[in-house]
Order: C-alpha cells, then structure tokens, then sequence
C-alpha cells in the first residue's frame, strides 16, 4: 500500500471549519484518495474520496493538490459529533482483494 | 450506504472459553469479508481476509488455529477465538467489500464487537 502521512492529533474549536491535512507523496496514478473516520467505540465509516477533482458531499469536502502528493479534509463547521480518529487511504482503482490498511490516523478533538 | 452488522457488540467470557462473533451484510452481497482487531488508542489491525466458500488468509503474526474464521455465504462471516484468553480481550471489527452501484468495490464496516476474556 501506498503511505499517508497525517498528523496524530488537532484540536478545533466548535463550530468552525476543521482543516485535516495528509501527505501521500508515493501516491500512483490509479491510487483513489479515502478518508474514513472512526468515532469512539464503533467501527470506521466512509467520509469521502477523490481521484484528482475536489469533491464535496454533505459530510465534508475534499481538496486534492493538483500534483496529488497531498490533500485536504475539510469539515465545513465542526460539532461535537466530528470528534473522532480520521484516516486517509489511498486505494487502488482496482480494487479486487487488496486489503485495506490503516494508518495511525489524525484524532481530532472538538472544544465546545 | 450500505449496512454491515456484528453480533454481540459486546461479550465477557472466562479464559478458555471459545466466542464467536457473526458479521453480516445486511443490503449487499459481500465478495469478501475482512477482520480487524484494535487496542485502546490504537489502529485498526487487519487479522484475515476470506472470500465466500474459500479459506481465509491470515496476516503475518494470526494465528489461524486460534481465530477460526468461516465465510459460508455472500452475506455472512464468522470469527470465533477458541480457548479465549485476557490478552485476546479487544475490539474486533470486521468489513464486508461488494460491488456497488458505482464503478469500483465499496467496503463497509461493522459497529465492533467488545471481546473481555476474564
């Protein structure tokens, strides 16, 4: 697998948009950029992906490089409930049975 | 998206007791299944991967005899840590990839299972 790069932790205050930043330098050209976030006791769930547009769903939006050594989460307006661990991934195009692997992830933490 | 569930979402058993934990796919066809373990404060660690009716092929360090895992259907996988002891206690969580609607493999994830061996 490809490595990303994140910082352990952020902190952020309520209500204001959170930055989360990952460095993928070795990221190859089929390599889909993911983010999943982990809140306490519960498994990971999907947040967003990109290839090499910016992309943006109702959870959070995603700035990629145009080099694509890097992107950006971005949490629009932090609560409470973003307080959680988030994990970048790159995974490939194809898919198939490669394994999905984790990093040590950015634990945000959210101060009302 | 779609739905993976685990069960229990959490069990205490006495050291040398055998535990199965069931994972399904509740809205899509899973083609593979795959298992994590996690510690406190840490990642998420990938134990095996199984593929409907085949064995499952296990990461360096699992030991296969202890974590049986079974794969029978395209909806359903079980993880069973045979003769259980404390430092198996952890949170086991397992994923399901399928094909979905959209051009690429989605995987999902199941809400964990607390394993606390006495």
């Amino acid at each position: 697998d490809a490595k990303t790069t994140q910082p352990n932790s952020m902190e952020s205050n309520e209500e204001e948009p959170v930055h989360l930043p990952c460095n993928h330098s070795t990221i190859s050209g089929t390599d889909y950029i993911h983010w999943y976030r982990q809140l306490p006791s519960q498994g990971p769930e999907y947040v967003i992906h990109g290839l090499t547009s910016n992309v943006n769903n109702r959870m959070a939006s995603l700035a990629i490089a145009e080099d694509r050594k890097s992107s950006t989460l971005i949490l629009h307006r932090a609560t409470l409930r973003d307080a959680a661990v988030y994990y970048c991934i790159l995974i490939p195009s194809n898919f198939g049975n490669e394994k999905l692997t984790f990093g040590t992830g950015t634990r945000l933490t959210i101060i009302p | 998206g779609a739905v993976v569930s685990q069960h229990p979402s959490r069990v205490i058993c006495k050291s040398g007791t055998s535990v199965k934990i069931e994972c399904r796919s509740l809205d899509f066809q899973a083609t593979t299944m795959f298992w994590y373990r996690q510690f406190p404060k840490k990642s998420l660690m990938l134990m095996a991967t199984s593929n409907e009716g085949s064995k499952a092929t296990y990461e360096q360090g699992v030991e296969k005899d202890k974590f049986l895992i079974n794969h029978a259907s395209l909806t359903l996988s079980t993880l069973t840590v045979t003769s259980a002891h404390p430092e198996d206690s952890s949170f086991y969580i397992c994923s399901a990839r399928g094909i979905a609607k959209s051009s690429y493999n989605e995987q999902f994830f199941g809400p964990g299972t607390r394993l606390t061996v006495l």
